[in-house]
């Protein structure tokens, strides 16, 4: 079975500090790893996904398969982050996502 | 249409009643996805779409839970004899491509919470 575990409910950083979202996974095969992110009033969309290799907002991720992680990191929050970021896995060729139960973001002025 | 959409976006049931829940998903696309998320936790994942065919409904609930796409595009949730612990928002995101070739993003609708009293 796959699992996604945040262990964070809340964070809270200064302006302008780094980052970092904590995204464990397990799932015995190769995984497809995204990150969604919620602004207040508005849909879920997607941030970034762990094949591409994207820089999206500053944000950056990197799958680690050695220890399972696929953490968010960004060098220098900014007020506009404040948002729930939930990560989630996508097993190969098929159809089911597992999300975390999120991380709720607050970066303060 | 812009984006993905769902009606109703709020709906409150008395505990026993059906409801239903409707998804108009991005035109064109062939995925669609149904997603149930409670209070305070990240949305699970319910069943799959690929055109009309249901490909997936591992995460239904229970058989209280119906999904259908008859045409391939609008998308029917189903919940009959609603119970409390069915309260939830549920969301609907479509993509654009079949799921088995390269992922391709999931856009999601705006979810419908649905009270169950």
């Amino acid at each position: 079975a796959q699992r996604v575990t945040q262990p964070e409910k809340l964070l809270s950083v200064f302006k302008g500090a780094p980052v970092e979202l904590k995204c464990n996974y397990s799932y015995s095969g190769s995984p497809e790893l995204f990150w969604y992110v919620q602004y207040s009033r508005q849909r879920l969309q997607l941030l970034l996904r762990h094949i591409s290799r994207e820089s999206i907002k500053g944000f950056t991720a990197d799958l680690n398969k050695g220890e399972t992680s696929f953490h968010l990191k960004k060098p220098f929050a900014q007020e506009e982050d404040s948002a729930m970021y939930y990560c989630a896995l996508m097993t190969t060729n098929a159809g089911k996502s597992t999300f975390g139960d999120g991380t709720t973001l607050t970066v303060k002025p | 249409g812009a984006g993905v959409s769902q009606s109703p976006r709020y709906k409150v049931a008395k505990r026993g009643q059906d409801v239903a829940l409707r998804c108009d998903p991005i035109s064109g696309h062939v995925s669609l996805f149904w997603y149930q998320q409670a209070l305070g936790q990240g949305p699970e994942f319910l069943t799959y779409f690929q055109n009309e065919a249901q490909l997936d409904k591992s995460g239904l609930p229970s058989d209280r839970f119906f999904a259908e796409r008859p045409e391939g595009s609008v998308s029917t949730l189903k919940i009959q004899r609603t119970q409390q612990e069915d309260s939830a928002v549920y969301l609907c995101a479509s993509t654009k491509r079949p799921i088995a070739e390269f992922y391709n993003e999931q856009f999601f609708g705006p979810g419908t919470r649905l009270t169950v009293l």
